[in-house]
């Protein structure tokens, strides 16, 4: 059965950095594209960008080009989502998901509920 | 990058309405086009992929379809549990991206 288990949730301060990760089992890990979905407050779904395991290519959505890192560690089945800098707009929840070709999110993860506050 | 522009941004419908959901793109994606589907406080849903094919176990009242750079998403029949905010994507070029979702109420 496949399975995308993220980390869970975090509270930061405006400044802090945070790591968060999503692992897959039940599939061949670098095989697969692994995206990362923010969801504002109320808000609709912003692919973040994209990561393939087997090579690490990594392919940002032009709004969070720079703003984020996305990295994997396939030794582990475990894709992850940095900020150095927190700021309160980063409120959200994270979702990662399993791209079949890197173009349909077949797998989803529970995703991550990122709270940023002073 | 391409934009995705979905219509309407909301929606109300009542139990067994036919509801359509447009979706267009600001270049030709060809059928490079899936559907989702997010209910409150849920992970989306892939429901429909390659514009117009059913992933596996979802039920034959969505449908979809379309090319190049207009699309539609179809509900036969809304249901109760239909209720949700629905999505489009574009997977024609990489990463892909999503309209801003259409949000049905019954």
């Amino acid at each position: 059965e496949v399975q995308l288990v993220q980390s869970g949730a975090e509270v930061k301060k405006p400044g802090e950095s945070l790591k968060i990760s999503c692992q897959g089992s039940g599939y061949r890990f670098d095989t697969y594209w692994i995206g990362w979905v923010r969801q504002m407050p109320g808000k609709g779904l912003q692919l973040m960008g994209i990561i393939y395991p087997g090579d690490s290519d990594i392919r940002y959505s032009p709004s969070f080009q720079g703003q984020v890192t996305i990295s994997v560690d396939k030794s582990i089945n475990t894709a992850y989502l940095q900020w150095r800098s927190l700021k309160a707009s980063d409120t959200a929840m994270y979702y990662c998901s399993r791209l079949l070709a890197g173009e349909r999110a077949e797998y989803w993860g529970q995703g991550t509920l990122v709270t940023v506050s002073s | 990058d391409i934009q995705m522009t979905q219509s309407p941004s909301s929606l109300s419908a009542s139990v067994g309405d036919r509801v359509t959901i447009t979706c267009q793109a600001s270049q030709d994606i060809r059928k490079n086009l899936n559907w989702y589907q997010q209910k409150p406080g849920k992970a989306p849903k892939l429901l429909i992929y390659d514009a117009s094919n059913l992933e596996t176990g979802v039920p034959s009242r969505f449908s979809g379809s379309g090319s190049g750079t207009d699309f539609t998403f179809t509900i036969r029949s809304l249901q109760p549990e239909d209720i949700a905010t629905y999505y489009c994507q574009q997977a024609n070029n990489l990463p892909p991206s999503f309209g801003q979702g259409t949000k049905l109420e019954i």
